[in-house]
């Protein structure tokens, strides 16, 4: 049964910083990993795909890698801003799509 | 950009009433999905739908559950008698033949009082 699991819960840091927020799967089976963005009470906003055979995908700020074998992806944001502030959910494709818990990313003015 | 729309956003229904939510797919999408998060929860898979069939279910998708494409365009969840546990977001997925990448839609807001 496919697990997904996102490291830290909760990480706050000053604005113009770069981070990077984990994700990791038990089961590498997947057909793609997929990341979104979540402001609060709202839905879901989807960032980045990747898909199964691929090392990592750019958007912007943002560069998100999978290591399938390793049960890994993380989210790279560069340059952060305030307006990056939201909860990040990481999301694993395989009959169905399994979500983290996620991150909640609070970026200091 | 085609997108997935739901209806209504928000719905406040009393305990032990009917509700169903719409979920308009992306055109040509053959396969539907629902989600629900219950609030500060995280987002859980309910049941996958294809054919004119349920592929999927989890165990939160109990007989109070059931879904339909009525008209072949709306793709519906109804709750039959709702109970205040069952307050949550509820999304809508679509998605295309081969493809393996979900649509979202906005998600309908299910309060039960």
């Amino acid at each position: 049964k496919q697990e997904v699991t996102q490291i830290p819960a909760a990480l706050s840091v000053p604005e113009g910083e770069n981070l990077v927020l984990n994700c990791s799967f038990t089961d590498s089976a997947i057909y793609n990993l997929q990341w979104f963005r979540q402001d609060p009470g709202k839905g879901l906003t989807s960032l980045l795909l990747i898909q199964s055979s691929q090392r990592e995908q750019t958007s912007g700020r943002l560069n998100a890698s999978l290591d399938k074998s390793s049960g890994r992806s993380t989210l790279y944001i560069a340059a952060s801003q305030p307006g990056d502030s939201a909860t990040y959910l990481c999301a694993a494709r395989d009959d169905k799509i399994i979500f983290g818990k996620g991150t909640r990313l609070h970026i200091l003015p | 950009e085609p997108e997935v729309t739901q209806t209504p956003s928000h719905q406040v229904t009393q305990m032990g009433q009917e509700v169903i939510l719409r979920c308009v797919p992306i055109s040509n999408h053959l396969y539907f999905y629902w989600y629900r998060q219950i609030l500060g929860q995280k987002v859980e898979f309910l049941v996958s739908f294809y054919n004119n069939e349920i592929s999927e279910k989890s165990e939160i998708f109990d007989d109070q559950f059931s879904v339909e494409r009525p008209d072949g365009s709306n793709f519906t969840l109804k709750i039959r008698s709702t109970k205040l546990e069952d307050s949550a977001m509820y999304f809508c997925a679509t998605e295309g033949q081969g493809l393996h990448e979900q649509y979202f839609g906005p998600g309908t807001r299910l309060t039960v009082t």
